[in-house]
């Protein structure tokens, strides 16, 4: 069973599009992320979120908003795609207070054109 | 802004070998530092951290070394193996704060 899980896998569209990004974790936890990986491969949080708090990189957009339906699901919203959007954007989740050790999911690759 | 980095963006190694991947950090008041493995097409992988008040770590076959004076933190990998190769990444942690992520090195293991 796949611990944290994203769809789509790939996804390639044009600028100017919205598209949404799903993430789900079946681990009970608490708290998910959302990391945006470019393509020398740096990693870059986004946002944090559990119940209580959403906490956003200041760096990001408000192009980009994370929803989340439950505890289990964090999804990422991304309005009037942009080519610099281009990169794979990672899920993870960890339980409250234990946020050193997250565990990611697999990756969306995000191609605008 | 606090950034971290690494000294070696490649590194190869041969197999049965032992791998060092350095990363140097800037902020001294982060709480911990985490080494992250990521294979081709997958997500990181926790391999293991280590606490700001300690300079040593071990785990099977990975050992972190915490140099807070030089604000230098390495990653050994004993007997390199094929299933080793990936790109490696470190992470600061700032306590109550989000990760700061290394730009990776990537480490193949030459048979």
């Amino acid at each position: 069973d796949t611990a944290v899980s994203q769809t789509p896998k790939y996804l390639v569209t044009q600028m100017g599009n919205d598209k949404s990004i799903k993430c789900e974790q079946n681990l009970g936890h608490d708290t998910m992320y959302w990391y945006k990986q470019d393509s020398k491969k740096f990693l870059k949080i986004m946002f944090s979120y559990n119940n209580k708090e959403l906490i956003i990189n200041e760096t990001v957009p408000n192009r980009f908003s994370p929803k989340s339906p439950d505890k289990a699901h964090l999804n990422l919203h991304i309005n009037s795609l942009e080519l610099g959007d281009s990169a794979v954007y990672f899920c993870a989740s960890s339980r409250r207070g234990d946020q050193e050790t997250q565990y990611f999911g697999p990756g969306t690759r995000l191609l605008v054109l | 802004g606090e950034n971290v980095g690494l000294h070696l963006p490649t590194l190869s190694v041969q197999e049965g070998d032992n791998s060092i991947i350095n990363c140097a950090y800037s902020n001294s008041a982060s709480d911990y530092f985490i080494w992250y493995k990521q294979e081709s097409g997958k997500g990181p992988q926790f391999i293991i951290d280590i606490r700001s008040n300690m300079d040593k770590r071990q785990g099977q076959r990975v050992t972190v070394l915490l140099n807070k004076t030089v604000k230098h933190l390495s990653l050994q990998i004993a007997a390199t193996q094929p299933g080793d190769s990936a790109v490696y990444f470190c992470a600061e942690v700032n306590y109550g704060q989000n990760f700061v992520f290394g730009p990776g090195t990537r480490l193949s293991v030459l048979p």
